[in-house]
């Protein structure tokens, strides 16, 4: 069935530092990717979104690529900050019209 | 004011009690979903409805019930809660119409239900 495999957290890191959060999907045909944040106490956001193969979705100086050959959407950022500590979902929207989303990474900065 | 605005906030019970979550949107959307969200589990669908006549479940929808009362309105109903029902709800909306694969979900801030 569909599914959404994303690394496990927590992930640690200094300020500055390259980030890499990665997501595999398991879907037919050809679904949306998306990749949400959630900051402390608040509800998810839209982080960005890709919805073909080899587009690149980018917002806040993070990005991430549609790899259908790899079934991959991994989040890369080059330099976090104290204020990218979230919680960082990956997501797909398949036929059934609905998000199917990943198990969540725990990222927090340090200063 | 939050486009979309969960009722309570936070919410203790007793197992056997029942709960209703509220959930309303001012942003015209038709789709209206609820999840939950559990430590290391992420978020799982409980229920969603396209509009104010289709509700449809979704992958874990034992134990609760739905109400939409209105396009804005969308209630989450626990009957009879038990413990493992504690976890972080959300109440989330979407307009998907014609391009069912590139909406945008958008959230509210959570309602923390602890059933002792």
């Amino acid at each position: 069935g569909n599914s959404v495999t994303q690394m496990e957290g927590p992930v640690t890191l200094s300020e500055e530092a390259f980030l890499t959060i990665n997501c595999t999907y398991t879907a037919t045909g050809y679904p949306s990717l998306f990749w949400y944040v959630q900051y402390p106490g608040e509800g998810l956001q839209l982080l960005l979104k890709a919805t073909k193969a080899d587009d690149k979705g980018s917002n806040k100086g993070f990005e991430a690529t549609y790899r259908k050959e790899t079934t991959s959407f991994h989040l890369e950022k080059g330099s976090v900050q104290v204020s990218d500590s979230a919680v960082y979902f990956c997501a797909f929207s398949g036929s059934a019209r609905q998000l199917t989303f990943g198990s969540g990474t725990q990222l927090t900065v340090l200063p | 004011d939050a486009d979309v605005t969960q009722t309570p906030r936070n919410r203790i019970t007793k197992t056997g009690k029942r709960i209703m979550l509220e959930c309303s949107q001012t942003k015209g959307h038709d789709r209206m979903y609820w999840y939950r969200q559990d430590p290391g589990l992420g978020l799982r669908l409980i229920y969603y409805s396209f509009d104010v006549k289709d509700i449809n479940k979704g992958e874990i929808s034992d134990g609760y019930s739905v109400s939409r009362q209105a396009q804005a309105k969308f209630s989450l109903s626990l009957e009879s809660a038990i413990p493992n029902q504690t976890a972080l709800y959300f109440c989330a909306t979407s307009d998907l119409s014609g391009r069912p694969n590139t909406g945008e979900l958008f959230f509210g801030e959570g309602s923390r239900l602890t059933v002792l």
